[in-house]
This record gives C-alpha cells, sequence and structure tokens, in this order.
C-alpha cells in the first residue's frame, strides 16, 4: 500500500520568508498527490493536487507543489509567507484506482512570526 | 452553499456510552468517508460508503459502526467497545472516481469524561 511521510513536524517561519515543506511518498506507479490546509478546529481544505502532466502544480492562496519521481517527493512552496498562513498542513497520496485507499501524511504545524 | 455539515461540534461521552457524530451533504456526492485525527497521526480512515446502503471498513473500525440510508448521510456511532474514543472526527465526500478531492466537513471533537 502506498504511504506518505511529512518528515517536519513543526516549522517556523518569518512573515515574508519563503517557505517548504517537505512530502515523501511511497508507492510503486504514478501516484495521485495531494496538499490540504487545516486551520485549527477546522477541517481540510485543498490546496493543490497532481494526477499527471506538468510537474509543477498550482494552487489556492499563490501556493505551488512540485512532483519529483526520482525523488518520490511532493513538497509544497510559497514564496512569501503571510501571518494568515499559520495552520497545519497534510500531504496526501492516493491511487489512480479509488479514493478509498487515500493515505495522509502526519502533518506540519505551521508558525508565522511577525 | 454546498458543503459538508457535521454536528455537533463538541462531544462529551462518559464511559461506557455509544454516541452518534453526526454529518450531513448537500453537494451530491456518492462517497463518504470518516477519519480520526489524533495529534502527530494524521488522518486514519474509519469508514466509508460509496454507494446508499453499502459501507466498508477502513483502518481502524473496531469500535464504531456507520450506516448509509440516505445519499446525504452518514452518520457515525462511537461504541463503547472503542477504548480510546476522545479524538477529532472529520467527516468527507468526494464524487466517485479516483483522484476527485475530497471536501472536509467541519470537524466533531468528542471527549471521553
Amino acid at each position: 500500500a502506498q504511504s506518505v511521510t511529512q518528515p517536519d513536524i513543526h516549522i517556523t517561519v518569518s512573515e515574508g520568508a519563503s517557505l517548504e515543506l517537505r512530502c515523501n511518498y511511497s508507492y510503486g506507479a504514478t501516484p495521485y498527490l495531494f496538499w490540504y490546509v487545516q486551520s485549527p478546529g477546522q477541517g481540510l481544505q485543498l490546496l493543490l493536487k497532481y494526477f499527471s502532466g506538468d510537474t509543477l502544480v498550482q494552487g489556492i492562496k499563490g501556493f505551488e507543489a512540485e512532483f519529483k519521481r526520482s525523488q518520490s517527493s511532493f513538497n509544497l512552496r510559497k514564496p512569501s509567507v503571510h501571518w494568515s498562513d499559520a495552520a497545519e498542513y497534510f500531504c496526501a497520496v492516493g491511487t489512480p484506482y479509488n479514493n478509498n485507499d487515500m493515505r495522509f501524511g502526519a502533518g506540519t504545524r505551521l508558525t508565522v512570526k511577525p | 452553499d454546498g458543503g459538508i455539515t457535521q454536528s455537533p461540534k463538541y462531544l462529551f461521552r462518559k464511559e461506557g456510552q455509544n454516541v452518534t457524530l453526526s454529518c450531513e451533504q448537500n453537494l451530491n456526492h456518492d462517497a463518504m468517508y470518516w477519519y480520526r485525527q489524533d495529534p502527530g497521526q494524521g488522518l486514519r480512515l474509519i469508514y466509508y460508503s460509496q454507494i446508499v446502503n453499502d459501507f466498508q471498513k477502513g483502518d481502524i473500525a473496531e469500535g464504531y459502526s456507520v450506516s448509509r440510508e440516505k445519499k446525504e448521510s452518514f452518520p457515525l456511532t462511537v461504541t463503547s467497545a472503542q477504548k480510546n474514543p476522545t479524538a477529532f472526527y472529520l467527516c468527507a465526500s468526494t464524487e466517485q472516481g479516483a483522484g476527485t478531492e475530497a471536501f472536509f466537513g467541519q470537524g466533531t471533537r468528542l471527549t471521553v469524561v
């Protein structure tokens, strides 16, 4: 079965600084990859997703992610972080067969310093 | 507006009681899911349903039960057999097919007192 690892439990960045959140997946074929964001006590919202094609994916709120097959990674990036970006971020991996087998990483909590 | 509504937002349960968490969606999605979220563990799948009157166990179904009598509704019962029920529970729905976006409710925080 597929799996996903988010190596960083907690990251702190200064407002205006760039951000990169790491995600590594394990799956034998090309996976479906997602990044979700969760504000405290709330549900998850989709930031972006990758299925095929261009390996650089643009999402909402100025986020982007790059799929690197050779590194089994799907890192999330943002050039300039805003205080409102403070939240928990989840990477998820699914298969081309069905959504029932989607696996979520443990999450990375982002703190933004003023 | 279309979306998923979970209720209640906070729920307290005494030891040995069953409690039911509500999940309703008006997105006309066929598939619905229940996840459990614990700190540092991400989301773990409890049950899912791809169609009315059918549902399947996820990775951590023990101590939980569900029903899917209507397309819009997918309630989760946390039974007394669930030994550690204190957690944040999330309901989600998707269209049928692989790779479609999951829409999540706002969650229910269950605490055993």
